[in-house]
């Protein structure tokens, strides 16, 4: 059974930093493009960044470019996001999915509140 | 980039009722990317639909999806109890994934 499960949410100030994690199971890892995925509260679905098998090839939606860093070890099986420079319109709920030509498993999400 | 506009934003339907939800993309996409999701509250996205009109596993076919170029549709040929969520559509494109803004199928 595929699993992926977010961690490393929480409040954090403006201006802040946090990594997110996504430990991914019931799958070969390093076999998928990886997505982040988030979504502000009452608010529709907005893609944040993925990355290919070999961490060759990383996008980024233009709003977070600069400030959030996507990588992963396939050796732990896992996905992180390190958020820099945070701002009160990067609180949202965010979710890790296996990229192929559809996102077609997610996480439970974590959230993520800026907050002074 | 593109942006996908879907209609209506809301959907006020009974159980049993046709569902027809549109996705318009400001320019042509491919249909390969063209994906819907369905999420209730406090869940995560559900995949439903990927390249425009294939199912995905464990899907009803009650679900269907059709379109090409700038025009795609959901349909839900009947509406069960568990179908009232919100359902977005999504395409991949310039390196980056854009998803819709939504329409909520609620209890008429």
């Amino acid at each position: 059974e595929v699993q992926l499960v977010e961690s490393g949410g929480g409040l954090v100030q403006p201006g802040g930093s946090l990594r997110l994690s996504c430990a991914a199971s019931g799958f070969t890892f390093s076999n998928y493009w990886m997505s982040w995925v988030r979504q502000a509260p009452g608010k529709g679905l907005e893609w944040v960044a993925n990355i290919n098998r070999d961490e060759s090839e990383i996008y980024y939606v233009d709003s977070v470019k600069g400030r959030f860093t996507i990588s992963r070890d396939n050796a732990k099986n896992s996905l992180y996001l390190q958020m820099n420079s945070l701002r009160a319109e990067d609180t949202a709920v965010y979710y890790c999915a296996r990229d192929g030509h559809a996102l077609d498993y997610w996480g439970q999400g974590t959230l993520v509140t800026v907050s002074s | 980039e593109t942006v996908l506009t879907q209609s209506p934003g809301t959907l006020s339907l009974s159980p049993g009722e046709r569902a027809t939800l549109s996705c318009r993309a400001s320019q042509s996409v491919s249909s390969s990317y063209l994906t819907w999701y369905q999420q209730k509250p406090g869940q995560a996205p559900r995949l439903l639909i990927h390249g425009a009109s294939s199912r995905a596993t464990g899907i009803p076919d009650r679900f269907s999806g059709s379109g090409s170029g700038t025009d795609f549709t959901l349909t839900i040929s009947r509406l069960e109890p568990e179908d009232f969520a919100v359902y977005y559509c999504q395409q991949y494109g310039n390196s980056q994934w854009t998803f819709g803004q939504g329409t909520k199928v609620e209890i008429k």
